[in-house]
C-alpha cells in the first residue's frame, strides 16, 4: 500500500525559531498534499492544500506568511512554521492524494511540535 | 460549509459489548465518507470508506452504514475489545480530490 512518511517524528524547539517538517510519498506520486493541524482532543483541522509546482491554497484563518508550504516534487512537501510560539504546538499531520486518484488519501504519521 | 459532529465525545464500554458511533455532516452532497481509528499520539488509521452512492461498508467486526439524505452515518462494533479503545473519526469528503473534512472524534475505552 501507499507510504507517507513525515520528519521529523517530533521536535522542541525554542519560541521565535523556525521549524521545517517535511512530508514524503515513499513509493507513489503525490500531485496533491494536504496539511492539517490537530491540538489535544480537537479534531484535524485542514490547514492548506498544496499542489506540485503551484502555490498552496489556505484555509480561512490560517497565516499563509506564517505557515510556509512547499511543494517542490511529486513525492515531497514540506511545511515550515516562522517564528514560532508555544501557541503553534500541535501535531500535524500530511496526507497525500496519487496521480490520478481522486478518492483516497493517505496519511503521514504526524509531526509533534512543541515550542517553548 | 460542511461541519461533521461526534457524538458521543467519549464513551466506556465493557468489554464483548456492541456498540454504535455517531457521525452528522451538513451538506449532504457528498463525495464519500471514511471513518478512521487513532490512536493517542499516533497517525490515522483508515477502517472504512463508504461511497455517496453506497449504502454501508463492512470490515470484520466493523459496520459503516451512511444515509446521505439525512446527512448521517453510524459505525458498529460488535463484540467489542480492550483493543479497540482508540478516539474514533468521521471524514467526509465533499468533491473528488478535495480534501477530508474531519468530526472532532468518539474516544472509546472498553475495559476488560
Amino acid at each position: 500500500g501507499a507510504v507517507v512518511s513525515q520528519h521529523p517524528s517530533r521536535v522542541i524547539c525554542k519560541s521565535g525559531t523556525s521549524v521545517k517538517i517535511e512530508c514524503r510519498s515513499l513509493d507513489f506520486q503525490a500531485t496533491t498534499m494536504f496539511w492539517y493541524r490537530q491540538f489535544p482532543k480537537q479534531s484535524l483541522m485542514l490547514m492548506a492544500t498544496s499542489n506540485e509546482g503551484s502555490k498552496a491554497t489556505y484555509e480561512q484563518g490560517v497565516e499563509k506568511d506564517k505557515f510556509l508550504i512547499n511543494h517542490a516534487s511529486l513525492t515531497l512537501s514540506t511545511l515550515t512554521v516562522t517564528s514560532a510560539h508555544p501557541e503553534d504546538s500541535s501535531f500535524y499531520i500530511c496526507s497525500a492524494r496519487e496521480l490520478g486518484d481522486q478518492e483516497t488519501q493517505y496519511f503521514g504519521p504526524g509531526t509533534r511540535l512543541l515550542v517553548l | 460549509k460542511q461541519e461533521v459532529t461526534q457524538i458521543p465525545a467519549a464513551l466506556s464500554v465493557p468489554e464483548g459489548e456492541n456498540l454504535v458511533l455517531n457521525c452528522s455532516f451538513t451538506d449532504s452532497a457528498i463525495y464519500n465518507l471514511q471513518w478512521f481509528r487513532q490512536d493517542p499520539g499516533k497517525g490515522l488509521t483508515s477502517l472504512l470508506l463508504i461511497q455517496s452512492s453506497q449504502r454501508e461498508q463492512t470490515s470484520g467486526r466493523l459496520n459503516a452504514s451512511l444515509d446521505k439524505s439525512s446527512g448521517r452515518s453510524t459505525l458498529y462494533i460488535a463484540a467489542s475489545q480492550p483493543g479497540d479503545s482508540a478516539t474514533y473519526l468521521c471524514a467526509v469528503k465533499n468533491q473528488a480530490g478535495t480534501a477530508l473534512i474531519f468530526g472532532k472524534g468518539t474516544t472509546l475505552s472498553v475495559s476488560s
